[in-house]
């Protein structure tokens, strides 16, 4: 079985700075895709970014970028220029591609970004 | 596309009683899937759906639990004989699963359960 951790309940940052989000999971497969999604509060999940295994090259969509380390099975979202609007819970996923696309998440971060 | 939609987006109803959710999925997509979400805790698979075949149940899905999407299309969720640990958030989601097509998982807003 999969599992997909986040040790970071909570995260604190101020508008304009960045803040770095870990998130670790254990698999034994070898084809899969990890995800961060962003719940804002009491509103709908949302995909921020996506990364494949099989690609070295970390994953960036615009102020969000990945660091994925495959060897240490570890993929942490980088928010840069935190924007108030970025205040919600992140929870990063696991997905193995040929299990019906079926997501495994972690318990989430909550982030509050300070004016 | 107007995403996917989730009715009712709130239920309170007493234990004992049954419940029923609704979901439509983004029209072109053929999997849907449902998701329970405890408060501050992360979505935990239910079952999802391949066009009208159910492909696999979550061991969280007890046999109070029943999902159906009889024309590959919407799909609904019932809960029988509710009890207090059926208060939840039930995620809804949809994607499009082809061979060299496959998009991410898109959710709709859910509907929260409350059991008194």
């Amino acid at each position: 079985a999969q599992t997909v951790t986040q040790s970071q309940p909570e995260m604190s940052v101020q508008e304009a700075e960045t803040v770095t989000l870990s998130c670790t999971y254990d698999t034994s497969e070898n084809n899969y895709y990890l995800f961060w999604y962003k719940q804002p509060p009491s509103r709908q999940m949302i995909l921020v970014i996506r990364q494949e295994a099989y690609k070295q090259q970390n994953a960036t969509e615009n102020r969000f970028s990945v660091n994925f380390q495959k060897a240490a099975k570890s993929f942490s979202l980088k928010i840069s220029d935190s924007q108030l609007g970025d205040t919600a819970m992140y929870f990063c996923a696991f997905m193995i591609k040929a299990a019906g696309n079926k997501l495994t998440f972690g318990g989430g971060t909550r982030v509050l970004v300070k004016p | 596309d107007t995403g996917v939609s989730q009715d009712p987006r709130h239920k309170i109803t007493k234990r004992g009683q049954n419940v029923t959710f609704r979901c439509d999925p983004i029209s072109e997509h053929n999997r849907l899937y449902w998701y329970r979400q405890t408060l501050g805790q992360g979505p935990e698979f239910l079952t999802y759906f391949q066009n009208e075949a159910q492909l696999e149940k979550s061991r969280l899905l007890s046999d109070r639990f029943s999902a159906e999407r009889p024309k590959g299309s919407f799909s609904t969720l019932e809960i029988q004989r509710t009890e207090q640990g059926d208060s939840a958030m039930y995620l809804c989601a949809s994607s499009l699963g082809d061979r060299g097509r496959d998009t991410p998982l898109h959710f709709g807003n859910g509907t929260r359960l409350t059991v008194t």
